[in-house]
């Protein structure tokens, strides 16, 4: 079964600190793709990022950075000097391939709250 | 990136109306699109998978004689809640993914109803 687990419900920082937010999935297949989405108040979802299962290789968009491994499957956010702006809630998820189709799974989220 | 439409934003109807929600590309052609439910402070589920020209795949325990899909073209996909009554009140959202990027979904900017 595919699974994408965000094990931190909420979370609040202060503005200007670091804040990594986990993700861990279970697949069993060995061709997918993970997504972060941001999702502010208004309800749109914001994309992020895409990750193929072949590409291990950390990424960096400028306050922004990814951290995915494999052996542990996992594929952590974090978030370097924090805004306001950035308060919301973010999901993690999956995409998966099987028996010709393939969905996208969400985590539950977790609500970042930046205070001033 | 490619642009997903949802309308309406918002809408407040009647118990035991209908609503219909529009999902459409603007920029490409959406082989496959996705409708999702959100409750509050919860993660999006998956309600069903519609290609377009034939029938949707519904989720299970989704209502598939409640929750209409019609993905009549390659742009538009929609979503008629029907007899709606107050637990229908929720967010949807709409993905939609072209021929050429199945592992990039688009996201529409969701759409709350609320049934009183």
């Amino acid at each position: 079964a595919q699974k994408v687990t965000q094990a931190q419900t909420e979370i609040s920082v202060v503005e200007k600190e670091d804040v990594t937010l986990d993700c861990v999935y279970e697949t069993r297949d060995t061709t997918y793709y993970l997504f972060w989405y941001k999702q502010p108040p208004s309800g749109e979802l914001v994309f992020l990022i895409r990750r193929n299962s072949f590409d291990e290789q950390n990424e960096i968009s400028g306050r922004y950075s990814w951290n995915f491994q494999k052996s542990t499957s996992s594929f952590n956010f974090t978030i370097t000097a924090s805004q306001v702006v950035d308060s919301a809630v973010y999901f993690c998820a999956l995409i998966f391939f099987g028996a010709g189709s393939y969905q996208l799974t969400f985590g539950k989220g977790t609500k970042l709250s930046v205070i001033p | 990136g490619a642009v997903v439409s949802q309308h309406p934003s918002w809408v407040i109807c009647k118990s035991g109306t209908s609503v219909k929600i529009e999902c459409r590309s603007l920029d490409f052609q959406a082989t496959t699109m996705f409708w999702y439910r959100q409750f509050p402070k919860q993660s999006l589920m998956l309600m069903a998978t519609s290609n377009e020209g034939s029938k949707a795949t519904y989720e299970q325990g989704v209502e598939k004689d409640k929750f209409l899909i019609n993905h009549a073209s390659l742009t538009l996909s929609t979503l008629t809640v029907t007899s709606a009554h107050p637990e229908d009140s929720s967010f949807y959202i709409c993905s939609a993914n072209s021929q050429g990027a199945v592992t990039e979904a688009f996201f529409g900017q969701g759409t709350r109803l609320t049934v009183v």
